[in-house]
């Protein structure tokens, strides 16, 4: 399964536009790239998936190039409950195998 | 909206006694995980169940560590004996089946705390 790098963390402030960008080395041909969002003491919660190209939800865009070795969640005009850690969890296509790495953490200032 | 069911919310134990997580996932969920989760380190995949077949547990420290799925609705997992390192947040997540592109639903964590 895809490992996953992301940088550790991130720092913003309310109303700016973040992108954070996750590495996928050795993504199969049959994995989706998904993007979960963490608050302290909760579960995450799944944001946005895709296989190619760009996707756009109500919340978020996810940016994949051709090559599909990395994949840039942008999160527009960003507030204070934006602030939380953002992992990029590959699924595999086989058993939907859902494997996170150690995720960004987003700091979204005043 | 639907759920997955997690309890308890809390459990405080002693080192070397036994403790029980029980899991309820969304109804029709044939996708079943569980994760351990330290403090500021991403969750790590524990077991994962197809219905009642267990699918991957390469992770789970088999020697204190057992989970089940009877009949493929809820889980449980269970430790014994409980070790200090043991102390997380337990988590439980569901995903229906069918095309892979579906997002999986988390709990709300069952916090471990050893003693």
């Amino acid at each position: 399964l895809a490992k996953t790098t992301q940088p550790i963390s991130m720092d913003s402030y309310e109303g700016q536009e973040v992108n954070i960008t996750c590495s996928h080395n050795n993504i199969a041909t049959n994995d989706y790239i998904t993007w979960y969002q963490q608050f302290p003491s909760q579960g995450p919660r799944f944001i946005i998936q895709g296989y190619k190209t760009k996707v756009t939800n109500e919340v978020a865009s996810l940016f994949i190039p051709a090559d599909r070795k990395s994949s840039t969640l942008s999160l527009p005009r960003v507030s204070l409950s934006d602030t939380a850690v953002y992992y990029c969890p590959p699924v595999s296509g086989g058993y939907n195998k859902l494997i996170f790495g150690a995720g960004t953490r987003l700091a979204v200032h005043p | 909206e639907a759920e997955v069911a997690q309890s308890p919310r809390y459990k405080i134990t002693e080192k070397s006694q036994a403790v029980a997580f029980w899991c309820d996932p969304i109804s029709g969920h044939a996708t079943l995980y569980w994760y351990r989760q330290i403090l500021g380190q991403g969750p790590e995949l524990l077991v994962q169940f197809q219905d009642e077949s267990v699918v991957d547990d390469s992770q789970l420290p088999k020697d204190r560590f057992s989970a089940e799925r009877l009949k493929g609705v809820d889980s449980t997992l269970k430790i014994q004996p409980a070790e200090l390192g043991d102390s997380a947040m337990y988590l439980c997540a569901s995903k229906g089946q069918g095309a892979v592109n579906t997002e999986a639903f988390f709990g709300q964590g069952t916090r471990l705390t050893v003693v």
